[in-house]
């Protein structure tokens, strides 16, 4: 069963503290995107890869740190200089060719700093 | 001005109501557009895919592209309280960006018995 699955679903962290989101695909597929979303602000790119070993920062990429050491696997760190990281993450990857661009998404990941 | 603009509703109708979403934008590069349904608490997924100015349609689901007005629409016919969700536009453009979207800020949809 092919997807894209995210972990945990939800986090909890104190101020001061770094923390890692998952997300692993086994669609295959080359490049993935990591989004923060508020509400009413709708998706915004933190970072994305295309290939692996190979990352660029999208728009809001202060605070954040992503590694790309396997195909398969995007992680996304929070880091603490990230002034205001309660939202709604979701990751996402995308494959080649035909319809190259559509993006599936995973489940999402709530953080909340306490 | 943002890329793309989108109305964030929220928007309420009646069940069997025709619901009509849209996006406006103004960068001439997007030829690919797409509309993601998300459920609350949940990951976007894939609605409709289009690249061409004109009419898609699927199911009760019709997406509307006009390029010359850069402007496109998503109806629903027959709507359903299953429905209720909020829609997000997305578009691309050719070029070295691979797959890079630019999301509208979605529209928050409910669909009442």
């Amino acid at each position: 069963d092919g997807g894209i699955t995210q972990s945990p679903k939800y986090l909890f962290r104190k101020e001061g503290q770094n923390v890692t989101l998952s997300c692993e695909q086994n669609l295959n597929h080359d490049a993935m995107y990591w989004y923060r979303q508020d509400p009413g602000q709708g998706l915004r790119l933190i970072y994305y890869s295309q290939i692996v070993n190979d990352f660029q920062k999208g728009d809001i990429a202060e605070g954040y740190s992503v590694s790309r050491e396997k195909k398969e696997s995007f992680p996304l760190t929070v880091t603490s200089a990230q002034k205001n990281p309660t939202a709604f993450y979701l990751c996402a990857s995308s494959g080649a060719g035909l319809r190259g661009d559509t993006q599936y998404f995973g489940p999402g990941t709530r953080l909340t700093v306490l | 001005q943002k890329e793309v603009e989108q109305d964030p509703g929220p928007l309420s109708v009646p069940e069997g109501a025709i619901v009509s979403l849209n996006c406006t934008y103004s960068n001439s590069a997007f030829q690919y557009f797409m509309w993601y349904r998300q459920y609350s608490r949940k990951g976007p997924e894939l609605l409709m895919y289009t690249y061409s100015s004109g009419n898609k349609e699927d199911g009760r689901f019709t997406a509307q592209v006009d390029k010359s007005s850069k402007y496109i629409s998503l109806f629903i016919r027959d709507s359903q309280p299953s429905d209720s969700a909020t829609y997000l536009c997305a578009m691309s453009g050719r070029g070295t960006s691979y797959g890079k979207l630019t999301f509208g800020q979605g529209t928050i949809l409910t669909v009442h018995p």
